[in-house]
């Protein structure tokens, strides 16, 4: 089973808008991590989130934490073609490697 | 800035055949981490080491999949004999925090086709 669930899967947006990926695990979340993807290429390190309520921001990128509800969402701000990929949550459950979502692909049109 | 090496990059084998991956990783990083990423879906670990000694391997297909890192640096993911199903990219990633869910640093990746 999946323990973290991505949503949307895919998401295609016009340059210069808002959006918003949610992250949702199935177990307790002692931290949460966000991974941006290009396309056939290897994984890029976002941010790490370890408190609930804790909120960070990167550039136009900004994610924050609920660990009430287990979530995490990550939002782009005027989006940018540079910003198309796959982002993938990861969550560290028994301490050791991460498990990761399915990701959610972003395109982005001028 | 330091990065973790994978070679080759594309590989293209016919079933029944044997393939090889190689990862080197940051330099000091004593955690490696061999993930599986299938079209379309986030990355599997298949394995990790911590040095040399194999930590979590509980996912690695036994029977055709096998790892090593023999000297604690360097690592290599061998499929023999590679199957139709095994087409996917093959990640390599290190860490500096042993024991512990951190930052990872992937590489750019070794893709597979079996044909």
């Amino acid at each position: 089973s999946q323990e973290l669930e991505q949503s949307p899967q895919s998401l295609i947006v016009q340059e210069g808008k808002n959006l918003t990926i949610n992250c949702t695990s199935s177990k307790t979340l002692y931290g949460l991590y966000w991974y941006k993807q290009k396309y056939g290429e290897g994984l890029i390190f976002l941010m790490m989130l370890q408190k609930g309520g804790e909120e960070k921001s990167h550039e136009k990128i900004t994610a924050k934490l609920d660990e009430k509800k287990q979530q995490s969402s990550l939002h782009i701000t005027a989006s940018q073609p540079s910003h198309a990929g796959i982002y993938l949550c990861g969550a560290g459950f028994s301490g050791y490697a991460l498990n990761f979502g399915k990701g959610t692909s972003l395109l982005v049109t001028p | 800035e330091a990065e973790v090496a994978q070679s080759p990059r594309y590989k293209i084998t016919e079933k029944s055949q044997a393939v090889a991956f190689w990862c080197d990783p940051i330099s000091g990083h004593a955690t490696l981490y061999w993930y599986r990423q299938i079209l379309g879906q986030g990355p599997e670990l298949l394995v990790q080491f911590q040095d040399e000694s194999v930590v979590d391997d509980s996912q690695l297909p036994k029977d055709r999949f096998s790892a090593e890192r023999l000297k604690g640096v360097d690592s290599t993911l061998k499929i023999q004999p590679a199957e139709l199903g095994d087409s996917a990219m093959y990640l390599c990633a290190s860490s500096s925090l042993a024991g512990a869910a951190g930052e990872l640093f992937f590489g750019e990746g070794s893709r597979l086709t079996v044909l």
